[in-house]
């Protein structure tokens, strides 16, 4: 079935280290994001491509990186250097033109810091 | 710099009765505007959208949007509510082309049987 898969589920990680959020899509979507979400704050645009080999830092992109290396795919990875990293993380597509306008999301990954 | 307002963390209604959660919009131009809906821990369901053309936007699960320009507005409606109803709601706006999504805080509606 075509949608956005967003793996691991949950994932909990240790102080100091560093850990990579997946996200694929088959829709054949030009442009991916990553949002974090946190109680009573809403979708913060964490980072977003819109091409292959591109991207663009969003409004909270400190301590986190991105890649997009092939059309399907746009890791995030959250580094050490994010202090607050507990939070849940959806990752979105969307394609071009007036009728593909809206973005399409997957399940979301819940990141907790232990 | 564009934003997206919605002023009711909460709203409660009785089943049966009409729905409302109400969003508002500052953005340059003319913007796309969205609603999506949210179960908990799971990612957003998109429900309709307005782009062009008619105010009044029908969406899924018989929700409805009336977009207003002069009051830079994009309510979100249904006649009839339903206790699966109750879910989180956000309003967003896309400003043009292909830009992100820029989202409210969230509407948080509750439907007492």
């Amino acid at each position: 079935d075509g949608g956005i898969t967003q793996s691991p589920k949950y994932l909990f990680r240790k102080e100091g280290q560093n850990v990579t959020l997946s996200c694929e899509q088959n829709l054949n979507h030009d442009a991916m994001y990553w949002y974090r979400q946190d109680p009573g704050q809403g979708l913060r645009l964490i980072y977003y491509s819109q091409i292959v080999n591109d991207f663009q830092k969003g409004d909270i992109a400190e301590g986190y990186s991105v890649s997009r290396e092939k059309k399907e795919s746009f890791p995030l990875t959250v580094t050490s250097a994010q202090k607050n990293p507990t939070a849940f993380y959806l990752c979105a597509s969307s394609g071009r033109g007036q009728k593909n306008t809206e973005a399409f999301f997957g399940q979301g990954t819940r990141l907790t810091v232990v | 710099a564009q934003s997206v307002a919605q002023p009711e963390d909460q709203v409660n209604v009785a089943e049966g009765n009409p729905l409302t959660v109400k969003c508002t919009y500052s953005v340059s131009g003319n913007p796309y505007l969205f609603w999506y809906v949210q179960y908990p821990n799971r990612g957003l369901q998109f429900l309709l959208k307005y782009i062009t053309g008619d105010n009044l936007v029908k969406g899924s699960y018989g929700f409805e949007a009336e977009f207003n320009k002069s009051q830079t507005s994009f309510h979100l409606k249904k006649p009839s509510a339903l206790v699966s109803d109750s879910a989180l709601y956000f309003c967003a706006v896309r400003p043009s082309g292909n830009t992100p999504l820029v989202f409210g805080k969230g509407t948080r509606l509750s439907v007492i049987a």
